[in-house]
């Protein structure tokens, strides 16, 4: 299976700061990789797949990058509502596999 | 507008069988893999597998000599078993649309989740 790793863990920060969340395959993704956020008790929200193409509906303020095997997820100017848990997910290979999450709280 | 919901009990004994389904509404039914994640409380998430509208699986291999999933193409619906089920299968359950892509998919529609417990 191909493992991923997000970095950090936890990310605290300030609205209308700039973040960013790392994910790394075990081996090459190509660009297969999407980002989810995930509040509690809640479904995942797809934001980004093919590692930068951004999903319908989701602010521009959300853009992501990477390939091969180093991703990552940058938000902008972070709002309220961006407090969350984010999760990659490569799927260039079987079986599918998720990161350990990045939880996002407030500083 | 696409929904997914799942449905089945939220409470099973160990080694019994785990039976959910996920009813889809809007959109089509034959376009896209019918997705089955997990996650154990504060854990992360796991892919179980997908069916597609022909019937065509594909199963994690941690998984796979105990799931079996089926489709229901006359209602737009598809299910889950997990049999022989313990304590390590207490999860939330949700069923997911996933994106065919030259690679693999990507999930765009999630259902709300249902919560299963393992115990006697």
């Amino acid at each position: 299976d191909i493992q991923m790793t997000q970095s950090p863990s936890t990310l605290s920060a300030s609205v209308g700061d700039r973040v960013t969340i790392t994910c790394r395959a075990s081996e090459t993704v190509n660009s297969w990789l999407a980002w989810y956020q995930q509040k509690p008790g809640k479904a995942p929200k797809l934001l980004i797949y093919k590692s930068s193409s951004l999903e319908s509906g989701v602010p521009s303020r959300f853009s992501g990058s990477g390939s091969g095997t180093e991703f990552t997820l940058t938000i902008t100017s972070l709002q309220p509502d961006d407090f969350a848990t984010y999760y990659c997910q490569q799927y260039n290979m079987y079986p599918f596999t998720f990161g350990p999450g990045t939880k996002v709280d407030i500083k | 507008q696409v929904q997914l919901q799942e449905s089945g009990p939220g409470l099973v004994k160990p080694s019994e069988t785990l039976s959910l389904t996920c009813s889809v509404s809007g959109g089509s039914f034959t376009t896209y893999y019918w997705t089955w994640i997990r996650q154990p409380p504060g854990k992360a998430l796991e892919w179980i597998g997908f069916i597609y509208y022909s019937g065509t699986t594909k199963y994690n291999p941690s998984l796979q000599s105990r799931v079996t999933m089926s489709v229901d193409t006359s209602k737009n619906q598809f299910s889950l078993r997990v049999t022989s089920v313990t304590a390590a299968d207490t999860a939330v359950y949700y069923c997911a649309r996933g994106v065919p892509s030259y690679g693999g998919n990507s999930f765009d529609y999630w259902g709300q989740g249902t919560l299963v417990t393992v115990s006697s």
